[in-house]
């Protein structure tokens, strides 16, 4: 089973809050993921990292920004929150072997 | 680019098989994944196929790959109502890519087991 966390589960906040999503993994996975999910289902990858101070936008473009200071961390952080941003947020980190990524359970943001 | 393509919703009976297809265009994947999301919950990964494969079961799950027209497929055999939730195929970019380890996931098939 994969190790892989990520809080708060549920967060509701109001627009222009600063926010930061809280992913980290205990398996030593070099590489991380940050997917949005669209209430209609589809995956976006938002961001990802392939080391420590490796970070790279993903397909879907994002205001949030996201850091890699350990290899087991990786938070992401939107500076002023809009209900635009309202989705479901989910972490996933894979190691050097085969691409299967394993996925934490996810942030449900909701922006009022 | 690449792309993987589901159909958004399935329905079957309880005791009845389900079978979840997708199709993708990037002919040179090594793997091709299957993950299922319960309401609520991150992804799981489900099972996995090696393209020099054909077919491969695990219990109740059977994955048959036809490589050349790039069509994947899930059964599920004795479907419970367990069983519902949303299914994922997911194709992984080349390796020798810079943005390796990356999955391209179809939009997820919604399944929906009635008793």
């Amino acid at each position: 089973e994969a190790d892989i966390y990520q809080t708060p589960r549920y967060l509701v906040i109001g627009t222009g809050k600063k926010i930061t999503l809280e992913c980290s993994q205990t398996m030593g996975h070099d590489k991380m993921y940050w997917y949005q999910q669209d209430p209609g289902m589809e995956l976006h990858l938002i961001h990802y990292s392939y080391g420590v101070n490796s970070t790279e936008k993903g397909d879907l473009s994002s205001e949030s920004t996201v850091s890699r200071i350990r290899t087991e961390h990786f938070p992401l952080t939107l500076e002023s929150a809009r209900p635009s941003h309202t989705s479901q947020y989910l972490c996933a980190s894979s190691g050097q072997g085969p691409s299967e990524q394993y996925f934490g359970p996810g942030t449900r943001l909701t922006v009022t | 680019g690449e792309d993987v393509e589901q159909s958004l919703f399935l329905s079957v009976r309880e005791g009845d098989s389900s079978v979840i297809n997708c199709t993708y265009t990037d002919s040179s994947s090594t793997y091709l994944y299957w993950y299922k999301q319960e309401p609520g919950a991150g992804l799981q990964l489900l099972t996995y196929i090696f393209s020099n494969m054909d077919m491969k079961q695990d219990q109740r799950l059977t994955v048959l790959l036809n490589k050349k027209d790039k069509h994947l497929s899930l059964r599920i055999a004795d479907t419970q109502t367990g069983d519902s939730a949303i299914y994922f195929c997911a194709d992984p970019l080349l390796p020798d890519r810079m943005d390796r380890g990356k999955l391209i996931f179809g939009q997820g098939t919604e399944l929906s087991v009635k008793p």
